[in-house]
């Protein structure tokens, strides 16, 4: 079973910054939260992944609560290519352990 | 990033048919691959767990007989579906993970099978 619950769907407007949220309470202490998004009929693109430090990178960035139970994917410019279905995830950064998907939050991006 | 490809991006066949779908990490070696699939409006779901020159793992209430996963090499896997049925239709989705330090996983475009 999937370690997170997210919203199941958000919407943002078009240039505006979108604020995805992810909690993962029972987090533990080797664990990444990882992000992914799918387009609608395409493979799972990575987005970002962090253990407990914010990250950002050229896509978006990530805010991970000090107490590590929830998080944010923000796309600070969302554009109309960006409506997909966001997963987050958790997982050990360890040989031997796969993704498990949750359902998701779908973003519509909307003009 | 590193590419994964998978081949065909979709594909269609009759009923008793049996379809092969390969899986190919183009510019990294893959000791592990994973295959998914994805029902409409469904998340992804991992059907098994493939190490190269190994048999695969299978996840409980996917059956072995009908989903064939061969891991000859580190760059391919490949996932057969035997005997297809109308209900095998979905999209299938296989992802490697890199032979490094980091364990990356990547993961391909899809496979849309139907099956008529």
């Amino acid at each position: 079973d999937a370690k997170t619950t997210q919203p199941t769907s958000m919407d943002c407007a078009e240039g505006r910054a979108a604020n995805l949220p992810c909690n993962h309470s029972t987090i533990s202490g080797n664990e990444y939260v990882y992000w992914y998004r799918q387009i609608h009929s395409q493979g799972p693109q990575y987005i970002i992944h962090g253990l407990k430090n914010n990250e950002t990178n050229e896509m978006a960035s990530l805010i991970i609560t000090e107490d590590r139970k929830s998080s944010t994917l923000i796309l600070p410019h969302a554009t109309l290519r960006d409506t997909a279905v966001y997963y987050c995830i958790v997982r050990p950064n360890n040989y031997g352990q796969n993704f498990v998907f949750g359902p998701g939050t779908r973003l519509s991006v909307l003009p | 990033g590193a590419v994964v490809s998978q081949h065909p991006s979709r594909v269609i066949c009759k009923s008793g048919t049996s379809v092969k779908i390969e899986c190919r990490s183009l510019d990294f070696q893959a000791t592990t691959m994973f295959w998914y699939r994805q029902f409409p409006k469904k998340s992804l779901m991992l059907m098994a767990t493939s190490n190269e020159g190994s048999k695969a793992t299978y996840e409980q209430g996917v059956e072995k007989d009908k989903f064939l996963i061969n891991h000859a090499s580190l760059t391919l896997s490949t996932l057969t579906v035997t005997s297809a049925h109308p209900e095998d239709s979905s999209f299938y989705i296989c992802s490697a993970r890199e032979t490094s330090a980091h364990y990356e996983q990547y993961f391909g475009p899809g496979t849309r099978l139907t099956v008529t």
